[in-house]
């Protein structure tokens, strides 16, 4: 167990909808990132967020927005879904900025049908 | 942006060493990082190296970083039919698309 909590474990959903993953850091970590796993793409980051703030973004779309809370956890919000945003979507955590190590969640699977 | 590139497939005979290979274009990460992924799990981070070292041990893993070359390799020794799983190279923003090492009994 890494500590790190994902949100719901499953969700199927259709297109055009908004769904939101949630992720709850380890206890005391800082930073959280999400990353984006479909069979298309591989492996992307999506964006970072250090203690509230928003700290590096990678190919997140714009149909997708996240947030990092004063507790910490962090929510990713994806909306317009279409079919191709199927993908397993993970969260991890460190305890500072990006060069400390992360632990994952172990995903949300989204299904957009 | 930072690319990593590493070989899809990997197949080797239990108790055989494995050697998986990783390239990257950027240089500035601080730590470059093994990952593990078994079908249907999450990530499991397996090892990392800080980028001004060159070796790293870690029980039957053994991480080379060769900075002039931009060449990241993992070595697990003594491969178990358990180590098979699919292997990501990472910077600290970019993944590579994984190597799904077999190994036959």
């Amino acid at each position: 167990d890494s500590g790190v909590t994902q949100t719901p474990k499953h969700l199927i959903t259709a297109t055009g909808q908004r769904v939101t993953l949630r992720c709850s850091p380890r206890s005391g970590d800082l930073s959280v990132y999400w990353y984006q796993q479909s069979l298309d793409q591989g492996l992307q980051f999506l964006i970072q967020y250090y203690n509230g703030e928003e700290r590096a973004k990678g190919n997140i779309l714009e149909r997708f927005s996240a947030q990092q809370f004063p507790d910490l956890h962090s929510e990713l919000n994806l909306s317009s879904l279409e079919l191709g945003d199927s993908a397993l979507y993970f969260c991890a955590s460190s305890a500072q900025d990006r060069g400390t190590e992360a632990f994952f969640g172990q995903g949300t699977r989204l299904t957009v049908v | 942006g930072e690319d990593v590139e590493q070989s899809l497939f990997l197949s080797v005979r239990e108790g055989d060493s494995s050697v998986i290979n990783c390239t990257y274009t950027d240089s500035s990460s601080t730590y470059l990082y093994w990952y593990k992924q078994e079908p249907g799990a999450g990530l499991q981070l397996l090892t990392y190296i800080f980028s001004n070292m060159d070796m790293k041990q870690d029980q039957r893993l053994t991480v080379l970083l060769n900075k002039k070359d931009k060449h990241l390799s993992l070595r697990i020794a003594d491969t178990q039919t358990g180590d098979s799983a699919i292997y990501f190279c990472a910077g600290e923003v970019r993944f590579g698309a994984g190597t799904r090492l077999t190994v036959k009994p």
